[in-house]
């Protein structure tokens, strides 16, 4: 069965420096990958997404992710955060023809002036 | 619409009532999807669509929780008996095949 590891419950970061959030997966096939954020009372708002191709992918409001399959590894990272990025971050994993998310359990990131 | 839009918004009710909660999914997304967000399980997929048919219901909890979708648009979660354990965030998603999934904002449920 598939599984996602985010092994960091809660992150607190400077404004402006630099974020990485862990996640780690396993599965059997070649996965999808996703990376969600959500802010409080709201849904689910995709940041981005890997599918086959770069392992290296961007995504929306500065964000980037690496695949790297040895490590079964897909990385979050910001250079810079902004006081507006303070959210519960999610990553999850799925395969063409399953179509069900697995998710991780989350990282709540804080930001300190 | 733009997205994808849930109602209510917030839903409270009391223990042994039935609730059904509503999803309307992106237009011409064929896929639709029900996970549920609770403090103690995170999130949890629930049931899929895909058009008018649910290949995967293996995440329903109980023989209480259904769903339907009708005119591959319109979905409803109907749980019957509630009881206090299904108090949780009900979201919906939507996406193409074999695509990422775009999220409602959910349903907050509360069981008395």
């Amino acid at each position: 069965a598939q599984s996602v590891t985010q092994p960091d419950i809660h992150i607190t970061v400077s404004e402006g420096a630099s974020l990485e959030l862990r996640c780690n997966y396993s599965y059997g096939a070649t996965p999808y990958l996703f990376w969600y954020v959500q802010s409080p009372g709201q849904g689910l708002q995709l940041l981005l997404k890997y599918f086959s191709g770069d392992t290296l992918v961007q995504g929306i409001k500065g964000f980037e992710a690496e695949f790297k399959r040895s490590q079964s590894s897909f990385n979050l990272r910001k250079p810079s955060v902004h006081w507006s990025d303070a959210a519960e971050y999610f990553c999850a994993v799925t395969n063409f023809g399953n179509e069900k998310l697995t998710f991780g359990t989350g990282t709540r990131l804080t930001i300190i002036p | 619409g733009a997205g994808v839009s849930q109602s209510p918004s917030n839903k409270v009710t009391e223990k042994g009532k039935d609730v059904e909660l509503r999803c309307d999914p992106i237009s011409g997304h064929t896929a639709l999807y029900w996970y549920r967000q609770s403090l103690g399980q995170g999130l949890e997929f629930l049931i899929y669509f895909q058009g008018n048919s649910a290949p995967d219901k293996s995440g329903l909890p109980s023989d209480r929780f259904s769903a339907e979708r009708t005119g591959g648009s319109v979905s409803t979660l109907t749980i019957q008996r509630t009881q206090q354990e299904d108090s949780a965030v009900y979201l919906c998603a939507s996406s193409l095949a074999g695509r990422e999934q775009f999220f409602g904002p959910g349903t907050r449920l509360t069981v008395l």
